[in-house]
């Protein structure tokens, strides 16, 4: 049964710490996406990758976040410096079409004190 | 930019009521995707709409598209508690990424 695999499952750490997390998506799916979810903001998509190579990465503060796919079976999240505002639980997810059925993984919840 | 929003954003029905939730787009759109989210998990894809004016049924579920390809809704009946989550629509409008909804929070008492 071919899952998205996210982690760390759970991280906490102190402001201004670097914060990496890490995706794998389901082999042959080609277009993986970084989603964040809080209570107010809802499920916002932060940037998308085809074939590797990022398309959309509007909805990523840039200053501080970025989004690499150093090869086809790893996706990584970076905060540095981590911020407060940024705890929430982090998606990635994965599909064989970028406007497809998305397959989500179970999900990093970062708190940052 | 492009907006999809539900209603509504939370019900608590008894078990046994039926639920209904409705999605609008602010553009047409060229398909309509419905997940579903139980407390503490992730999203889970549930269906797909493309055609104007589709309806299709899983069991309990039923899912339709409108005619101007704007709007859907999903409608269950006779909830049951396993039913308890956070229902999303998700729009393409064809530039090849989903626009998630604002979900709708279901809550089922026995």
């Amino acid at each position: 049964d071919a899952r998205v695999t996210q982690t760390p499952r759970h991280k906490v750490t102190e402001m201004g710490q670097e914060v990496t997390m890490r995706c794998q998506p389901i082999l042959g799916h080609n277009t993986v996406f970084w989603y964040r979810q809080t209570m107010m903001q809802g499920l916002e998509l932060l940037a998308y990758f085809r074939n590797r190579a990022p398309l959309d990465d509007s909805g990523m503060p840039k200053d501080r976040f970025s989004a690499e796919m150093p090869d086809a079976t790893l996706a990584t999240l970076k905060i540095q410096p981590s911020e407060p505002r940024d705890s929430a639980v982090y998606f990635c997810a994965s599909g064989r079409l970028a406007g497809g059925e998305q397959y989500f993984g179970p999900g990093t919840r970062l708190t940052v004190t | 930019g492009q907006q999809v929003m539900q209603i509504p954003q939370y019900q608590h029905v008894q078990e046994g009521e039926d639920f209904t939730t409705y999605c609008n787009s602010s553009t047409t759109l060229s398909n309509i995707q419905w997940y579903k989210q139980r407390p503490g998990g992730h999203p889970v894809f549930l269906i797909q709409l493309v055609k104007s004016g589709e309806v299709k049924k899983q069991k309990r579920l039923t899912f339709q598209f409108g005619e101007a390809k704007k709007n859907s809704s999903l409608h269950i009946t006779a909830t049951q508690t396993t039913d308890v989550g956070t229902y999303f629509c998700a729009g393409n409008t064809g530039f090849q990424k989903l626009v998630f909804g604002t979900g709708t929070r279901l809550l089922v008492s026995p």
